[in-house]
């Protein structure tokens, strides 16, 4: 099995600008996870989803963020208008069932400058 | 609340050491507990996990953890640490059923081995 894949693996962009992260589960999970990895706040889950409908969303921030799920295969975390505030390592996770093993894919790092 | 609590954000061995990470936990329910590890520049990937069978747990790589619900504690141990364990180790909790089930981290341990 390929594993969670995400890309990009690194964006860098200008503050204002429109971000769009993306993530394709394993194959066959029902759960999907937007985590956000920062130093002074470590890892935080941001939103799940359980077949394809958003669960709990009491993570994201602000109405900035807005997340996706249109199928069982593709999830995208979307940041409208980016701030510098919002760099961090963003992860996605699929689990096939609650509280079976989250898989994570390798995260995108998004610089916003 | 379902909460943990890791003990120490750095820990240093060297190598060959007995490696010991600290996570406390906070349930009112019989808890789920699991340790990740992060590699850098990588996600999380599972050691180990307890859910309610033995209490002490075997994970990759050399790594168990024991459950003990007196001492509310679930800590990580390895006998020998090895060069390649320098990474971040984060343990979880399940939250309560009523809060959707999801996994509540811990801050993370970063482990440094030294030759």
């Amino acid at each position: 099995d390929a594993g969670v894949i995400q890309s990009p693996r690194h964006e860098v962009t200008e503050m204002g600008q429109e971000v769009t992260l993306r993530c394709k589960p394993i194959s066959g999970h029902d759960y999907l996870f937007w985590y956000r990895q920062t130093m002074m706040r470590g890892l935080e889950l941001l939103i799940y989803f359980n077949n394809n409908v958003p669960i709990d969303d009491s993570g994201m921030p602000e109405d900035r963020f807005s997340a996706k799920m249109p199928n069982a295969s593709f999830s995208t975390l979307k940041i409208q208008p980016s701030e510098p505030r919002d760099s961090a390592v963003y992860f996605c996770a699929s689990s096939l069932g609650l509280p079976e093993t989250q898989y994570f894919g390798p995260g995108t790092r998004l610089l916003v400058l | 609340a379902q909460s943990v609590t890791q003990l120490g954000s750095h820990v240093s061995v060297s190598e060959g050491a007995l490696v010991l990470l600290r996570c406390n936990y906070s349930s009112s329910v019989p808890p789920y507990l699991f340790w990740y590890v992060q590699y850098p520049n990588q996600g999380l990937q599972l050691l180990l996990k307890y859910t309610s069978a033995a209490t002490l747990v075997k994970g990759i790589n050399g790594f168990e953890a024991e459950f003990k619900k007196s001492e509310t504690s679930f800590h990580l141990t390895k006998p020998s640490a090895h060069m390649s364990d320098a990474a971040e180790y984060f343990c979880a909790v399940r939250a309560l059923y009523n809060q959707g089930g999801k996994l509540i981290f811990g801050q993370g341990t970063e482990l440094s081995v030294k030759p």
